[in-house]
C-alpha cells in the first residue's frame, strides 16, 4: 500500500488565490521530505528540501516566499503555492526517504497533486 | 549542475527485452535510482544501486558502474503495462536530494 500520501491530488483555482498541498508519510517518520514540480512531458524538477523543525532549503531559481514550506511532524509537510498564476499549474509531487541502511535505503513518492491556476 | 543523460523514447515489442542506458556526471554520488512513471501518476521505485554490479528483481535488472558514470535498466519479458516513462535519478548527496534524468519513455507494442 502507500507509504507516502499527497491531498489534494487535483485542485483547480482562480489566479491570485492561495492553494495548500500535504504531503504525509504514513508508517513511518520523515525529518526530510522533498517536493518536486513536473512539467507536462518533462521530467521532476527539484523546488525545495523541508526539514522537520528548520526552514527549508530551496533550489536555485524557487522563490521561497511563493512556494511556503512547512514541516510541522515527523510525518507531514505542507506546500502553499501562494498568490498562484496560471504558469505554476504543474503536478507537485513530495517525497520522504524511508531510511533502514544505506543498502536499502529507498524513497516513496506521494501520488502527486495536479494544480490547474485558471 | 548535473548531467544526467538517458534517450528520449524507446520502442519494444511485446515479450521483449530492452535495455535503457543512463550516463551521469554529477557533482556527487551516493547511488542510483530507477523508477517507473505513468503518464498522470507519481513514480513508482524500481530498483537502487550504490555498488558496481547488476541487481535483478524478477522481470527488471538494474546495473551500475560507477568508474564509468553508467548505469542501465533492463526490462525483460516485456507486457503492455510496461509501458512508461522511466527515469534515471542520482543521489548526490547524503541528505537524499536526488536529481532525475528527463526520462525513457518505453512503448511496448503488440
Amino acid at each position: 500500500g502507500a507509504v507516502v500520501s499527497q491531498h489534494p491530488s487535483r485542485v483547480i483555482c482562480k489566479s491570485g488565490t492561495s492553494v495548500k498541498i500535504e504531503c504525509r508519510s504514513l508508517d513511518f517518520q520523515a525529518t526530510t521530505m522533498f517536493w518536486y514540480r513536473q512539467f507536462p512531458k518533462q521530467s521532476l524538477m527539484l523546488m525545495a528540501t523541508s526539514n522537520e523543525g528548520s526552514k527549508a532549503t530551496y533550489e536555485q531559481g524557487v522563490e521561497k516566499d511563493k512556494f511556503l514550506i512547512n514541516h510541522a511532524s515527523l510525518t507531514l509537510s505542507t506546500l502553499t503555492v501562494t498568490s498562484a498564476h496560471p504558469e505554476d499549474s504543474s503536478f507537485y509531487i513530495c517525497s520522504a526517504p524511508r531510511l533502514a541502511g544505506s543498502h536499502t535505503d529507498t524513497q516513496y513518492f506521494g501520488p502527486g497533486t495536479r494544480l490547474t491556476v485558471l | 549542475g548535473q548531467n544526467i543523460d538517458q534517450p528520449t523514447e524507446m520502442t519494444a515489442t511485446e515479450g521483449a527485452i530492452v535495455q535503457i542506458n543512463c550516463t551521469y556526471q554529477t557533482s556527487g554520488f551516493n547511488g542510483l535510482f530507477w523508477y517507473q512513471q505513468h503518464a498522470g501518476e507519481a513514480p513508482t521505485f524500481l530498483s537502487y544501486n550504490v555498488l558496481d554490479g547488476l541487481e535483478e528483481k524478477g522481470r527488471f535488472s538494474s546495473f551500475l558502474s560507477r568508474s564509468k558514470g553508467y548505469s542501465y535498466l533492463l526490462l525483460k519479458e516485456l507486457q503492455m503495462k510496461d509501458s512508461a516513462s522511466y527515469l534515471c535519478a542520482v543521489r548526490i548527496s547524503n541528505d537524499y536530494k536526488l536529481s532525475f534524468g528527463a526520462g525513457t519513455t518505453v512503448t511496448v507494442r503488440a
